[in-house]
């Protein structure tokens, strides 16, 4: 089944305790795509990817930092978390970088 | 930036009935898209209309273009208590010469009464 993978689902931390949200997809898409969502701000990009070892900034990347080392992986990296970040996260991939996009189910991180 | 903005935020309807919510955006598109999101899951593509197309349909979804005015309506016929979720417009634009992305807009949350 073609699938978008987030893990973990839900998340809980302390601030300035490093994480990593992994996120794998098994279409074959070049583009893969990082967002948060946040209510009456709907979905903002943090980083997206056009292939392997080619990343770039979104809207809201401070704070975030990501890597493409293989085409189906793309995990975001939250060095020093803090409250701030709390939200709901997606990832999300395509053949193409103005989509259709797939996304995965959603990682709710809170941050305390 | 924000590009699309969804109307109205919000809309209650008995199921049978026919659901529209609009969409308006701010700059010259390539393609428009709809995304139906159930309640803190993924986003699912639902449709792409094309900015040389006027009208789409997909089952008892109906999409409607307008360029001129920079808006787009989704129509849902026949609605289900199962359509209840949040709906999102998405569209593509190009910043300053940077690669196509998809801008989303707020959403319409969609509340279908059985």
């Amino acid at each position: 089944e073609a699938q978008v993978t987030q893990n973990p689902r839900y998340l809980i931390t302390v601030t300035g305790k490093k994480l990593t949200v992994t996120c794998s997809q098994n279409m074959n898409h070049e583009y893969m795509s990082w967002y948060r969502q946040d209510p009456g701000l709907g979905l903002r990009q943090i980083y997206y990817s056009m292939n392997v070892e080619v990343t770039d900034k979104g809207d809201v990347p401070e704070g975030y930092k990501v890597s493409r080392k293989e085409k189906r992986n793309f995990p975001l990296i939250l060095e020093s978390p803090s409250p701030n970040q709390t939200s709901l996260y997606f990832c999300a991939s395509s053949t193409r970088t103005w989509g259709p996009l797939h996304f995965g189910n959603g990682t709710r991180l809170t941050v305390t | 930036s924000q590009q699309g903005e969804e109307d109205p935020q919000a809309l209650s309807i008995q199921e049978g009935e026919n659901a529209t919510m609009n969409c308006s955006y701010k700059t010259s598109i390539n393609n428009l898209q709809w995304y139906r999101q159930n309640s803190g899951r993924g986003l699912v593509h639902l449709i792409l209309i094309r900015s040389n197309e006027r009208e789409k349909h997909s089952g008892r979804l109906r999409v409607t273009l307008d360029t001129s005015k920079k808006s787009s309506s989704l129509l849902i016929t026949a609605s289900r208590a199962a359509d209840t979720a949040s709906y999102f417009c998405a569209t593509d634009a190009r910043y300053g010469g940077a690669t196509n992305k998809l801008i989303f807009g707020t959403g319409t949350l969609l509340a279908v009464q059985p």
